[in-house]
């Protein structure tokens, strides 16, 4: 199975901050790696596919990039709406499809 | 719009048996990939299970031999039947649209709580 570590496990930051994510795949995953927001008792909601390709409906301040094993997702300007834990996802080739452990974005 | 809604879980003994519903408006089961994603309480997501529009399905190491994917077509509605349960089997139980290596899921129902304790 591939293994997917994101760093660090969680982060405080202020509103206007700009806030990086890493996610390191076990093994090369060819950019088909996605970004999820998750609000406490809500639903994951799908921010980016394909490393850098925005959802559609999801704010531009988040952009993501990568390739390989080493993705990274940035969030421009914190807003307050983004305070949540964040996943990183591959999806490459066969099942199983993992996920990273989640990094918790909480205000300083 | 686009909607998931899950029901069905409950508080089962270990051993015991749970099937879980999630009905789908705005699109058609049939058509999309579907998929099942767990997460156990304070814990991160886990892929449980996948059909492919083509009857395809794969399974979670975890889950394989005792859950079951399917879909009935004239209710719009995938189901996970779910056997010999486990107390590790205790999650929050999501339902998305899609999944596969293509794309991942991009929606996803608000979740039904599965509790496996005696």
């Amino acid at each position: 199975d591939i293994q997917m570590t994101q760093s660090p496990s969680s982060l405080s930051a202020s509103v206007g901050d700009r806030v990086i994510i890493t996610c390191r795949a076990s093994q090369g995953i060819s950019n088909s790696l996605a970004w999820y927001q998750q609000k406490p008792g809500k639903a994951p909601k799908l921010l980016l596919f394909a490393a850098s390709s925005l959802h559609s409906g999801a704010p531009s301040r988040f952009s993501g990039g990568g390739s390989g094993t080493y993705y990274t997702l940035t969030i421009s300007s914190l807003q307050p709406e983004d305070f949540a834990t964040y996943y990183c996802h591959q999806y490459y080739s066969s099942p199983p499809w993992t996920f990273g452990q989640g990094t918790k974005v909480e205000i300083k | 719009d686009v909607q998931l809604v899950e029901s069905g879980g409950d508080l089962v003994q270990p051993g015991g048996s749970l099937r879980l519903s999630c009905a789908a408006s705005g699109f058609t089961v049939i058509s999309n990939y579907m998929s099942w994603v767990r997460q156990a309480p304070g814990k991160g997501l886990e892929w449980v299970s996948i059909i492919y529009s083509d009857n395809f399905i794969y399974y979670g190491d975890s889950v394989k031999g005792r859950f079951t994917i399917s879909r009935d077509t004239s209710k719009n509605t995938l189901y996970l039947q779910m056997d010999s349960l486990r107390p590790e089997d205790t999650a929050v139980y999501y339902c998305a649209r899609g999944g596969g290596n293509i794309m991942p899921s991009d929606y996803w129902g608000r979740g039904t709580l599965v509790t496996v304790s005696s």
